[in-house]
């Protein structure tokens, strides 16, 4: 099974409002980073999150870390229409491949 | 710099035949990755070269796939004889150094959405 699962699989919202995505990983992580997914491409890395860390932001990207519930979130703050895609989290367990979970689909409409 | 470049971006094939997918990674990355992705499930790990040596390949589903990497530049990925679960989006990758141990991530591909039919 994988180690990450996003909740929720699918998110619709209206430009201009947040999005909110979340992640649970399985075992003790080194590190764990998030991409998106457009439709017909590749995989672009948005962030990536150590350990030791609790937040990180970036442009409107903000990710927590939360080691103790093994969860992370990604919040999208004033979503636009290209931001449409599918999110994954990604977490490094030391074997260092990183291990990717289902996705969220995020859907903004203009 | 350019990025990885994976082609065919698209190939449909008949059950039983057979398929070649290519991944150029970026010039001088000595590690690369090959992902799956079936339709509405994860992303799968598949195998992880460094240079031209297999790293780990404990991903590979069974052995009609077929990864190469001769002389560590780009790698092709052989599915043979092609079965319908083998439909997906196949992602590559490469990084120049192993691990999340710097803030720019790997670098994908575009993918090759192969469909058996």
């Amino acid at each position: 099974s994988q180690q990450g699962e996003e909740d929720p699989q699918a998110l619709s919202i209206q430009e201009g409002e947040n999005a909110t995505m979340n992640c649970s990983y399985k075992t003790s992580i080194n590190n764990l980073q998030w991409y998106r997914q457009n439709s017909g491409r590749g995989l672009v890395h948005l962030i990536l999150i150590r350990s030791n860390e609790r937040e990180k932001h970036s442009g409107r990207l903000r990710v927590t870390l939360d080691t103790s519930k093994k969860s992370s979130s990604l919040l999208i703050t004033a979503s636009r229409a290209a931001d449409t895609a599918s999110y994954f989290c990604a977490t490094d367990v030391g074997s260092y491949i990183p291990t990717f979970g289902r996705g969220t689909s995020l859907i903004v409409h203009p | 710099e350019a990025g990885v470049t994976q082609f065919p971006s698209h190939s449909v094939i008949e059950k039983g035949q057979t398929v070649t997918l290519r991944c150029d990674p970026i010039s001088g990355h000595d590690n690369l990755y090959w992902y799956r992705r079936v339709m509405g499930k994860e992303i799968k790990f598949l195998l992880h070269f460094v240079k031209e040596s297999k790293q780990d390949e404990s991903g590979m589903p069974n052995n009609r796939f077929l990864a190469e990497r001769t002389g560590g530049t780009y790698s092709t990925l052989k599915v043979q004889p092609a079965e319908l679960e083998d439909s997906g989006v196949y992602f590559c990758a490469s990084s120049s150094r192993t691990g999340f141990i710097y803030s720019s991530g790997y670098t994908f591909g575009s993918g090759t959405r192969l469909t058996v039919v």
